[in-house]
């Protein structure tokens, strides 16, 4: 089984700040890992997916996430943040099954102050 | 728009009532998932669908609850005898059996059960 630790519940940052938001995955297999972003009243939209390859993996908006086999970490990083980036952030696991199933995080609030 | 609809977008229900809700997913998938997500907490994996067939089932999905994708394109999700607790957003996300590692999500449907 595998299981998602997004270790800050809330993250406030001022406008044009680097930003940091932090997951730690556990699994016995290896998985692959995703960042999704929800802004208010809509769905989840995929900010960016490791699957093999470079472990440091670029996607929309600016954000990159690196990934750490060592740690199993995939933190998400974005080097200036704007005020429209301020939504809720989950992090998740497959595993390498072809079910496709997504286990997520508690999620991180990322709040982007001016 | 061809993206992953759902409707309602709001219920609010009674508890004891029954409620049905229905997604619609991109016309070409053949993979269709639902996840239930409560306040402050990541999306939990209910159920998936290949086609018309339902291949798993989540040990949160009980006896109260139900799917269906009866001809391999909408699904929908029923509950019957609603408890306060099913109150949650109920996300749809769909996507190919091929591409199975990535899911696009609907706007998601909120029930209140009072």
């Amino acid at each position: 089984a595998q299981s998602v630790t997004q270790l800050d519940s809330q993250v406030p940052v001022f406008e044009e700040a680097p930003v940091e938001l932090r997951c730690n995955y556990s699994s016995s297999v290896s998985v692959y890992l995703f960042w999704y972003v929800q802004y208010p009243n809509q769905g989840l939209q995929l900010l960016l997916k490791y699957l093999s390859g470079s472990t440091l993996v670029k996607g929309i908006n600016g954000f990159e996430a690196e990934f750490n086999k060592s740690q199993t970490s995939f933190h998400l990083r974005k080097p200036s943040v704007h005020i429209s980036d301020t939504a809720e952030y989950f992090c998740a696991v497959s595993d390498r099954s072809n079910t496709g199933k997504l286990i997520f995080g508690q999620g991180t609030t990322l709040q982007v102050k001016p | 728009d061809t993206g992953v609809s759902q409707d309602p977008r709001h219920k609010i229900t009674k508890r004891g009532q029954n409620v049905t809700f229905r997604c619609d997913p991109i016309s070409e998938h053949n993979r269709l998932y639902w996840y239930r997500q409560t306040l402050g907490q990541g999306p939990e994996f209910l159920t998936y669908f290949q086609n018309e067939a339902q291949l798993e089932k989540s040990r949160l999905l009980s006896d109260r609850f139900s799917a269906e994708r009866p001809k391999g394109s909408f699904s929908t999700l029923e509950i019957q005898r609603t408890e306060q607790g099913d109150s949650a957003m109920y996300l749809c996300a769909s996507g190919l059996r091929e591409a199975y590692n990535e899911q696009f999500f609907g706007p998601g449907t909120r029930l209140t059960v009072l």
